[in-house]
């Protein structure tokens, strides 16, 4: 069955410590991306990437990155500048059109020791 | 710049009973509208859209929502709920412009607890 992975489902993090959460998908789609969800908040967008070797920041950008070099793989990076990385987060990926749904994985819950 | 406001941050209701969770949009352009399920520690799950025609959308599983254009709205709806509704759920718009990158603008979401 087609869809997307992320793994680990959960994760601990070390004060001063990069993490690398990883995002997998066999849907063939052109665009993936990355949430974060806080209790209350809803879904903010932190990268986004349309295509392979290109990504862009979104909105909560600050202390992570990015890569894409495979167009199914989409990891991200927590660095030790993320001050409050406590969190879900959340990858999704879609057809790189603009009435094309996002599927989502089932997220990594990330906390720190 | 657009955004969602979805009204009401919890909703509980009796199982059998209809529900409504609202959500209202802002934007200054056409739009596409997006319903998302949660369920406990997993990932979000398209449950219905509007991209264009009917302004009455339903799903697979009894839930339906209504655009409603001049009143900026997308609330969804069920006749009768189920233990098993029980979830977080998320409005979603964006842009109908083609061309370049369109943002998904999610809502704060809306908690179901539906009681036997």
């Amino acid at each position: 069955d087609g869809g997307i992975t992320q793994s680990p489902k959960y994760l601990f993090r070390k004060e001063g410590q990069n993490v690398t959460l990883s995002c997998e998908q066999n849907l063939n789609h052109d665009a993936m991306y990355w949430y974060r969800q806080d209790p209350g908040q809803g879904l903010r967008l932190i990268y986004y990437s349309q295509i392979v070797n290109d990504f862009q920041k979104g909105d909560i950008a600050e202390g992570y990155s990015v890569s894409r070099e495979k167009k199914e793989s989409f990891p991200l990076t927590v660095t030790s500048a993320q001050k409050n990385p406590t969190a879900f987060y959340l990858c999704a990926s879609s057809w790189d059109r603009e009435n094309q749904p996002q599927h989502f994985g089932d997220g990594t819950r990330l906390s720190i020791l | 710049a657009q955004s969602v406001t979805q009204l009401d941050s919890q909703v509980p209701v009796f199982e059998e009973a209809p529900v409504e969770l609202r959500c209202n949009y802002s934007s200054s352009v056409s739009v596409y509208l997006f319903w998302y399920v949660q369920y406990p520690n997993q990932g979000l799950q398209l449950l219905l859209k509007y991209l264009s025609g009917s302004t009455l959308v339903k799903s697979i599983n009894g839930f339906e929502a209504e655009f409603n254009k001049s009143q900026t709205s997308f609330h969804l709806r069920k006749p009768s709920v189920h233990i098993s509704d029980t979830a977080e759920y998320f409005c979603a718009v964006t842009s109908a412009i083609s061309g370049g990158y369109n943002k998904l603008i999610f809502g704060a979401g809306t908690r179901l607890a539906v009681h036997p």
